[in-house]
Formats: structure tokens, C-alpha cells, sequence
């Protein structure tokens, strides 16, 4: 029972240009997201998150958008950077319950 | 400030052996969460747990996992009797609160069962 969903594995941007990653949700009571950033053979870092009373929040170069009718959240870069190709992981709870993690989607920014 | 100390990095059991993992939270950190990956898969909640509790065990396999998390020292998970379907990352996370707080994670102990 998958409750967070990644459905793109993988996408490849230009530098300079936007990255967007996609999270679906299943669970309505989940009332907190996150996003984290993994390295290989690092730990996830966190990136941004973003409560259920918000629809978006912002934080430099990334931007996360709530959209709770949809159960769908996106992470936008922009501008993309090749620092920025890693693995993405979307994260949900529900207050003080345990962060569910999605599978992932690798973002490769080339030149 | 230390970030979560995870040790051993890289860890090579024979089936049937033991394997032990063990995590040191950030300072002033009391909740400490284990999480699996295995190949090409996300992340995989295991256990969560306070210092002398386990607060939520939903994810652990019923057989051969045990965690605890000391009142001196650090969090342990223990695996015994190993087979290779035991081979993944393990991370641990701490948070100061529990509620709503980013977690912090380690930078994992890789298993490898042989």
C-alpha cells in the first residue's frame, strides 16, 4: 500500500532551466510534506516542507505547491543547477505520526 | 555540531550471523526513527523511539529485528540470524520533538549479506 507516490523515476533538465517533481498522495489526513535531497551514499537532506494550511512555500530556488482537493504536491527548481542532480524523495505525516517516503525520481541536470 | 553518527558505514554478514547497527543522534535529539532501503526502492519506515521506549514498531519485520534506544548511549538494531533479503541501507533520523520536525538522517549503514 503505497500512500506517497513518485510516479517519474527519472527526469533530465537543463541547466538553467525549471525542474519540476511530482508527488500524489493518498492518505487525507497526512497534514505535513516534505521534500529531501539524497546523494549516493549519503543520508536524505532535508529540503523544504510545507504544512496542509499552506498551498505553497517558497525558500530560495525551490518551491513547493500544495494542492489538498488533488492530494498532489510538486518541487520546482529553478533556475536548475548540475548540483542539483540527486535523488528527490517526497515525504507525508500526519502530526506526530512517522514520515512516509515515496519512491523517488532522479533529476539529472545537464549542461 | 555533530550531525547522526551512523556506524559501521559498510557492514559484510555471512547468513545466519548477527548484524548490529548503531546510531547516535544529533545533541539534544531524543526521537530516533530506523529506516530500510532496499535496491532501486524509496525509503521504508521501521521503528520509532524515544529514549527507553519504542513509540511505533508498525514496520518492523515480526521475526529477528529488535531496537532499542538506551537511556546512556546510542540506538541499536539488531538483526539476527541474517539472509540475504536482509541486504539494504539502513538509515537512522533523529528530531528534537517528534511532532511535525524535520527528521535528520545519518548517512546510513549498508548491509551486505553473504
Amino acid at each position: 500500500d503505497q500512500q506517497v507516490k513518485q510516479n517519474s523515476p527519472s527526469l533530465s533538465v537543463q541547466e538553467g532551466r525549471i525542474s519540476i517533481l511530482n508527488c500524489d498522495y493518498t492518505n487525507s489526513m497526512f497534514d505535513y510534506f516534505l521534500w529531501y535531497k539524497k546523494y549516493p551514499a549519503e543520508g536524505p537532506t532535508f529540503l523544504i516542507s510545507i504544512s496542509s494550511i499552506k498551498d505553497k512555500n517558497e525558500d530560495g530556488r525551490f518551491t513547493v505547491f500544495l494542492n489538498k482537493s488533488a492530494k498532489h504536491l510538486s518541487l520546482h527548481i529553478v533556475p536548475s543547477q548540475p548540483g542539483d542532480s540527486a535523488v528527490y524523495f517526497c515525504a507525508a505525516s500526519n502530526n506526530t505520526d512517522k514520515l512516509i517516503f515515496g519512491t523517488g525520481t532522479r533529476l539529472q541536470v545537464f549542461p | 555540531n555533530a550531525g547522526v553518527m551512523q556506524n559501521p558505514r559498510h557492514l559484510v554478514r555471512r547468513r545466519g550471523q548477527e548484524a548490529r547497527l548503531r546510531c547516535s543522534p544529533m545533541k539534544g535529539h531524543s526521537h530516533v526513527y530506523w529506516y530500510r532501503q532496499l535496491p532501486e526502492e524509496g525509503l521504508k519506515f521501521m521503528v520509532y523511539l524515544q529514549k527507553e521506549n519504542i513509540i511505533d514498531e508498525s514496520g518492523m519485520p515480526k521475526e529477528r529485528f529488535s531496537a532499542e534506544f538506551p537511556k546512556e548511549g546510542p540506538s541499536i538494531l539488531r538483526i539476527q540470524q541474517v539472509v540475504r533479503g536482509d541486504s539494504a541501507a539502513y538509515f537512522c533520523a533523529s528530531s528534537p520533538t517528534g511532532d511535525n520536525s524535520p527528521l535528520h538522517f545519518g548517512n546510513g549503514t549498508r548491509l551486505t549479506v553473504t
